[in-house]
């Protein structure tokens, strides 16, 4: 059981917009910056947003990133066969002092 | 180009020890925090330990708590994970990932990874 919650699956055609949530507490995303990773199949996590909407250099604009009290989202406008993987939200949580993440959505691109 | 190449897993029995490393390459390894995080198949990601530039900050998860010892060689820009009484449950895919600089406790590059099996 992961103490962020992320719905286990979402999926989308191409063109189409899709958003991923990430619901925690006050202990963690309600007072820390969220964190989303992208893994693509077979291959190690890779950064994607960081401080709720930030994007690292190399990473599309059709990724976008936000944050409201306890739950952030993920939002990947234009999608595309590439975008199929797995997504996972992280932050840290205060009274565990340390990371924690979500469970991941795999993301099917139809 | 930032590199993170881990090496040690392999299959090990229940109760027995490894030690996993990282030698880290293309960039000023003693600037940043590392950690470890590792993936059970077919699950999700879970952060095992952290520590900081200096070694002076040192965080696991109570998962590994008391069985897991992290430290580094700056001057071999290596990370290690020493795994103490091991469990089938300690069965995954260990990653090295570097720290980010103004939020150490988040990581921005990963390695590919290293495979520890836990089973007799």
């Amino acid at each position: 059981q992961s103490v962020l919650t992320q719905p286990p699956s979402a999926s989308g055609t191409p063109g189409q917009r899709v958003t991923i949530s990430c619901s925690g507490s006050s202990s963690n995303i309600g007072s820390n910056y969220v964190y989303w990773y992208q893994q693509l199949p077979g291959t190690a996590p890779k950064l994607l947003i960081y401080r709720n909407n930030q994007r690292p250099s190399g990473v599309p604009d059709r990724f976008s990133g936000s944050k409201s009290g306890t739950s952030a989202s993920l939002a990947i406008s234009g999608l595309r066969s590439e975008d199929e993987a797995d997504y996972y939200c992280a932050a840290w949580d205060d009274s565990l002092s340390s990371v924690v993440f979500g469970g991941g959505t795999k993301l099917t691109v139809l | 180009e930032v590199q993170l190449v881990e090496s040690g897993g392999g299959l090990v029995q229940p109760g027995r020890s490894l030690r996993l490393s990282c030698a880290a390459s293309g960039f000023t390894f003693d600037d940043y925090a590392m950690h470890w995080v590792r993936q059970a198949p077919g699950k999700g990601l879970e952060w095992v330990s952290g520590i900081s530039w200096n070694s002076g900050s040192i965080g696991y998860a109570d998962s590994v708590k008391g069985r897991f010892t992290i430290s580094r060689d700056n001057a071999k820009n290596s990370l290690y994970l020493q795994m103490n009484s091991l469990r089938a449950e300690d069965t995954a895919l260990y990653y090295c990932a570097r720290g980010i600089v103004g939020a150490p406790h988040y990581f921005d590059y990963w390695g590919q990874g290293t495979l520890v099996t836990v089973s007799s």
